[in-house]
């Protein structure tokens, strides 16, 4: 069946750092979802995309999908204290209308 | 709206006792899906319906594990026996339609001892 992966599996950095994760399907996707989920919390949409090659931006988070819609990723710039929490990536499953999550990036932030 | 709401938000149970967790999605919400999330597996999906039918639920990892959406507003998800493996968090979510985004309920803690 489809596989999501996403690395690293877990992030530390200092505030104020950069950070990014990505994340490969082992199939083409027709689009894909991001979410984050705050310690002790429920995963929370972000955004989806959609087109080859897409760009788009909140705030200071970058996300982009990739030319063969096989892989994407999500850049967060100077991270603050609040964007602590784990991030996923999650495309269609072949064939079922259900979300595959990957494993989730976990972001760990030090002062 | 008030989300997607789910019940208990904890629950611990003995090994071998029935377990039934609850599920109100948001109104107007062609699809229901449940998941379970654990450290190891991360999310998985259990089961989903569409317009309260099941459509897939290859995902149910045993014969104990089963669940209904007897009408648009409510769905249960039923363990038993538990078992301490099943221990997790099991979330509900509900889109719109068909790859629209999934809104989560914020879970039910299960401990089965």
């Amino acid at each position: 069946g489809q596989q999501v992966m996403q690395i690293p599996q877990y992030q530390h950095v200092q505030e104020g750092e950069d950070f990014t994760t990505y994340c490969n399907s082992s199939t083409t996707l027709s689009n894909i979802q991001w979410y984050k989920q705050r310690p002790g919390g429920h995963p929370v949409f972000l955004i989806q995309l959609v087109k080859s090659g897409e760009v788009k931006k909140q705030k200071r988070l970058t996300f982009q999908f990739g030319e063969a819609k096989k892989n994407s990723s999500l850049h967060i710039t100077a991270t603050q204290t609040t964007d602590v929490g784990t991030y996923f990536c999650a495309g269609p499953g072949g064939g079922a209308d259900g979300l595959t999550f990957g494993k989730g990036t976990h972001l760990i932030i030090q002062p | 709206d008030a989300g997607v709401i789910q019940s208990p938000r904890h629950e611990v149970t003995e090994m071998g006792q029935e377990v039934t967790l609850r599920c109100k999605p948001i109104s107007g919400h062609d699809y229901l899906f449940w998941y379970r999330q654990t450290m190891m597996r991360g999310l998985e999906l259990l089961i989903y319906f569409n317009n309260n039918v099941p459509i897939d639920d290859s995902g149910m990892p045993e014969d104990r594990f089963s669940a209904k959406m007897p009408n648009a507003s409510f769905s249960t998800l039923k363990i038993q026996p538990s078992e301490p493996r099943d221990s997790a968090v099991y979330f509900c979510a509900s889109s719109l339609v068909r790859d629209s985004p999934l809104h989560f309920g914020n879970g039910t803690r299960l401990t089965v001892t």
